[in-house]
């Protein structure tokens, strides 16, 4: 049971280019989420997923997209990277619906654009 | 949107004080949740409180539910060097289907052994 895992841990982009972070669980858990960590601040919702096939905005969209085929991956997409973008990512997955013992974050992707 | 203030930003201690930081907000929540992230890792959930009043223990750590719905803390008792790290504070409510997590900006701790 590896939990939620995210790839790759660090990657450094040029300006204007793409790339897609993974992320994955093993957990059978419906709810998966994208947070963005910048320095000296607290989590803030890019993206979220309560199920295959459904995903919606959360508080910081632009510049990303997401897709949720299968239960198990949940990947952010950086279409065009700009340097506000440079942040560390965090994927989360619960089982949702008020359940919390299962609320895990992955051990986070640090992106730097320059 | 909604913001949660905690405070203090940072705290230096010596190994074996109590710790106390704390969270709050201009809006009710329906949990609050402590976790903590150590360098180069995401967070991990320390405690989660899910009713206005709950005090609940997890070894040396203590945390309650303000009665308001609009605050929380965290205390640390004899605090040791593995302590450190940054303490975040968030709060959820399950408003339709999303689950969504507030974070704070974090409390970073130092203890000098």
């Amino acid at each position: 049971n590896a939990g939620v895992t995210q790839t790759p841990k660090f990657r450094i982009l040029k300006i204007g280019q793409s790339m897609t972070l993974q992320c994955a669980q093993d957990m059978n858990h419906n709810y998966m989420y994208w947070y963005r960590q910048d320095p000296g601040m607290g989590l803030k919702l890019i993206y979220y997923s309560v199920g295959a096939g459904i995903t919606d905005k959360g508080e910081v969209p632009n510049g990303y997209n997401v897709s949720r085929s299968t239960t198990e991956d949940f990947p952010l997409r950086l279409e065009l990277a700009a340097p506000s973008q440079t942040s560390v990512y965090f994927c989360a997955s619960t089982y949702g619906g008020g359940s919390l013992d299962g609320y895990t974050f992955g051990s986070g992707t640090r992106l730097t654009v320059v | 949107g909604q913001q949660l203030n905690q405070s203090p930003q940072s705290m230096f201690i010596q190994e074996g004080e109590d710790v106390s930081m704390n969270c709050t907000s201009s809006s009710i929540f329906n949990t609050w949740l402590w976790y903590k992230q150590d360098p180069g890792e995401g967070p991990v959930l320390l405690i989660a409180l899910y009713k206005a009043g709950e005090l609940t223990s997890n070894g040396r750590l203590t945390a309650q539910f303000g009665i308001t719905r609009k605050d929380s803390f965290l205390n640390i008792s004899a605090s040791i060097p593995s302590d450190v790290g940054i303490y975040f504070c968030a709060g959820l409510n399950y408003g339709g289907s999303q689950g969504n997590l507030i974070f704070g900006k974090g409390t970073k701790l130092s203890v000098k052994p």
